[in-house]
């Protein structure tokens, strides 16, 4: 099946800092979508992102499918902004979502 | 805008029991899947169903089966529970065509004891 590697997999900030999560996956892509993972275990949609780039506030994504990775990129770092995020692809064979590790970002005040 | 809803939230069984956890899609939505994520892991694709019909089949055990309704709502059901279940049980729905995003729903916490 298709890999999909995170990086790094910890990430901790000062608050107000800038910082970018990288994903790579191993084969093309239908779908790619970002997902934030709070402290209550409710995975919250960020980006719906197989190509292109999108912004939404502080949070911002660029996947590059030809290259085959996605960055997300978190400004102004808050403390709410800590929590698990995961990248999740759905291979263009297949109908369903691999899930990267993730990366544990903590951010401190 | 219209969730996932997913009930219950949260549920506390013995092993050996059973559990069904039921999950509603988005409103005009074709197509269900269920994820299922143990502690300190990535949720992991158990079973699909599009249109009714059963569409794709992860690592589901066979203690494990699921369907999906005519109103669209789907059950996940859960037989001779093992400590090892215990794990957060999401659904997502979307539509077949075009744009391919999964909406989450808030997950169920299933704890075995």
């Amino acid at each position: 099946g298709i890999q999909v590697e995170q990086s790094p997999p910890d990430l901790i900030l000062q608050e107000g800092a800038n910082s970018t999560l990288r994903c790579n996956f191993s084969d093309s892509v239908n779908n790619l979508q970002w997902f934030h993972q709070n402290p209550w275990g409710q995975l919250i949609n960020l980006f719906y992102i197989p190509s292109g780039t999108k912004q939404n506030g502080r949070l911002s994504a660029t996947t590059v499918a030809t290259e085959r990775y996605s960055l997300l990129y978190i400004s102004s770092s808050q403390t709410t902004d800590s929590g698990v995020y995961f990248c999740a692809v759905e291979p263009r064979t297949d109908y369903k979502l691999s899930f990267g590790a993730g990366t544990t970002v903590t951010v401190r005040a | 805008a219209a969730g996932v809803i997913q009930s219950p939230r949260h549920l506390i069984k013995e092993k050996r029991e059973t559990a069904t956890l039921k999950c509603y899609p988005i409103p005009r939505h074709d197509t269900v899947y269920w994820y299922q994520q143990g502690p300190g892991q990535d949720p992991q694709f158990l079973i699909s169903f599009y249109e009714k019909m059963q569409s794709d089949k992860g690592s589901i055990p066979d203690r494990f089966s699921a369907q999906q309704f005519s109103d669209y709502h789907s059950e996940l059901n859960m037989s001779s529970l093992e400590l090892g279940d215990s794990a957060l049980y999401f659904c997502a729905s979307g539509t077949s065509g075009g744009v391919n995003e999964q909406y989450f729903g808030p997950g169920t916490r299933l704890t075995v004891t």
